[in-house]
């Protein structure tokens, strides 16, 4: 059956460290790759998105890359801040996997990033 | 600039009573997405529309009902609650089906079911 793993249910650095984020899957064939941002008592918050022919993709101060081989996905965040400290999902399209009528886009359960002053 | 609102944000029912849940939103999106979402489970799709009048299953469809007669709003209704449909339920609109898209998701409704 299809699964997301993120690494782990919390991380805890100090400020100014770079955290990394872990997505690992099983039985998908993703063509895409998306990882948001949740605060407490929020919706969760589109960060980016990675295509699976690109094996990085940037934005300010984060870093995601995508190795289609590994069926993984790293989330990175350098010079971490306390205003960094959430929940991050990753998702995955199923479409490759079940057609365009069997859409769905799945969620991990998320990883609580915790950065301590 | 609203982008995804829901109605309530937060409920108390009995078993039994029924509800629905509103979602509007004002990006002019033609998909639209029911998810729950409940701890040590993440967020699973219920249902999910891909243009005014037309709507589809998603994972966890049974037990609940919805409508979309207006392109801006999603309604997800539950007929008859029951204590397992305590969770919060989240909203979401895209621009295309695809998932090259972002999904723009509201800040929940908070659901307990006595």
């Amino acid at each position: 059956s299809q699964k997301i793993e993120q690494n782990s249910e919390a991380l805890n650095i100090q400020e100014g460290k770079t955290a990394t984020l872990t997505c690992n899957y099983t039985n998908y064939s993703p063509a895409y790759l998306q990882w948001y941002r949740q605060d407490p008592g929020r919706g969760p918050v589109f960060l980016l998105l990675i295509r699976e022919n690109e094996k990085e993709k940037r934005k300010e101060r984060l870093k995601v890359t995508f190795d289609t081989t590994l069926k993984q996905s790293l989330f990175h965040i350098t010079a971490s801040q306390p205003a960094d400290s959430a929940t991050y999902l990753c998702a995955l399209d199923s479409i490759g996997n079940s057609g365009g009528s069997n859409y769905k886009l799945t969620f991990g359960k998320g990883t609580l990033l915790t950065v301590n002053p | 600039n609203a982008g995804v609102t829901q109605t309530p944000k937060f409920r108390v029912l009995k078993t039994g009573q029924s509800m629905t849940l509103l979602c509007a939103q004002d990006m002019n999106h033609e998909y639209m997405y029911w998810y729950r979402q409940d701890p040590g489970m993440g967020l699973r799709l219920i249902h999910y529309s891909v243009g005014e009048g037309t709507t589809a299953k998603g994972e966890v469809p049974d037990g609940y009902n919805v409508s979309r007669l207006k392109k801006q709003n999603f309604l997800l209704g539950l007929e008859s609650a029951a204590p397992s449909q305590t969770s919060v339920y989240f909203c979401a609109s895209s621009y295309s089906l695809l998932s090259d898209q972002p999904q723009h998701f509201g800040d929940g409704t908070r659901l307990s079911i006595l």
